[in-house]
């Protein structure tokens, strides 16, 4: 199993752009997540999902969005990118809403 | 999800076992302590977690106390490689659509 994948490592944004983080997951586990990690701080989530089709907010989901159409898919789409979204975002993943597992993240920053 | 409370940073020397605190005096009945740590700019990792008896498994072991206001991880023959940031999280389990909260966490050095 390669687990929780995240894509791209790395990118850097011009604010105002919009771009999509994809995360996959190959443990059929129903519960995902998104997070992000400021510099030197804990991780605050933004979207999650209890299975396909259904999501709902987080703690700072604004500047954001995501969609579930298939259990192994959750991506987080930034649509006008700012310099507050400077930041490391993980994705994560779990059965039932048990232990997590986390991608290896994607670190975003815009100027 | 109750609060919990870690100290900042800590040391330990490689190869003794360092002992990580947690306090969580508001912590419910229902409530399980979980454990996870974050190596440098990677997600984090699971390690451990228990409602109110001690758990071991092959990375660590989990003291609660009777009370279950506070527990201690234990890493019982830290390498550098567990060099990282410690997160002591209380949630309820299986928890339907909460998140774990995570805080700062401990800091933990292992020296050679």
């Amino acid at each position: 199993n390669a687990g929780v994948t995240q894509t791209p490592k790395f990118r850097i944004l011009k604010i105002g752009q919009s771009m999509t983080l994809q995360c996959a997951q190959d443990m059929n586990h129903n519960y995902m997540y998104w997070y992000r990690q400021d510099p030197g701080m804990g991780l605050k989530l933004i979207y999650y999902s209890v299975g396909a089709g259904i999501t709902d907010k987080g703690e700072v989901p604004n500047g954001y969005n995501v969609s579930r159409s298939t259990t192994e898919d959750f991506p987080l789409r930034l649509e006008l990118a700012a310099p507050s979204q400077t930041s490391v975002y993980f994705c994560a993943s779990s059965y039932a809403g048990g232990e997590q597992f986390f991608g290896p993240g994607t670190r975003l920053t815009v100027l | 999800d109750a609060k919990t409370t870690q100290p900042t940073s800590m040391d330990c020397a490689e190869g003794r076992a360092a002992n990580l605190p947690c306090n969580h005096s508001t912590i419910s009945g229902n409530e399980y302590v979980y454990w996870y740590r974050q190596i440098h700019s990677q997600g984090p990792q699971y390690i451990i977690h228990g409602l109110k008896n001690n758990e071991t498994n092959e990375m660590a072991s989990l003291i609660i106390t009777e009370d279950r206001k506070s527990s201690t991880l234990i890493l019982p023959h830290a390498t550098l490689r567990d060099t990282a940031v410690y997160y002591c999280i209380v949630r309820v389990a299986p928890n339907y659509g909460q998140n774990f909260v995570f805080g700062p966490g401990t800091r933990l050095s292992v020296l050679p």
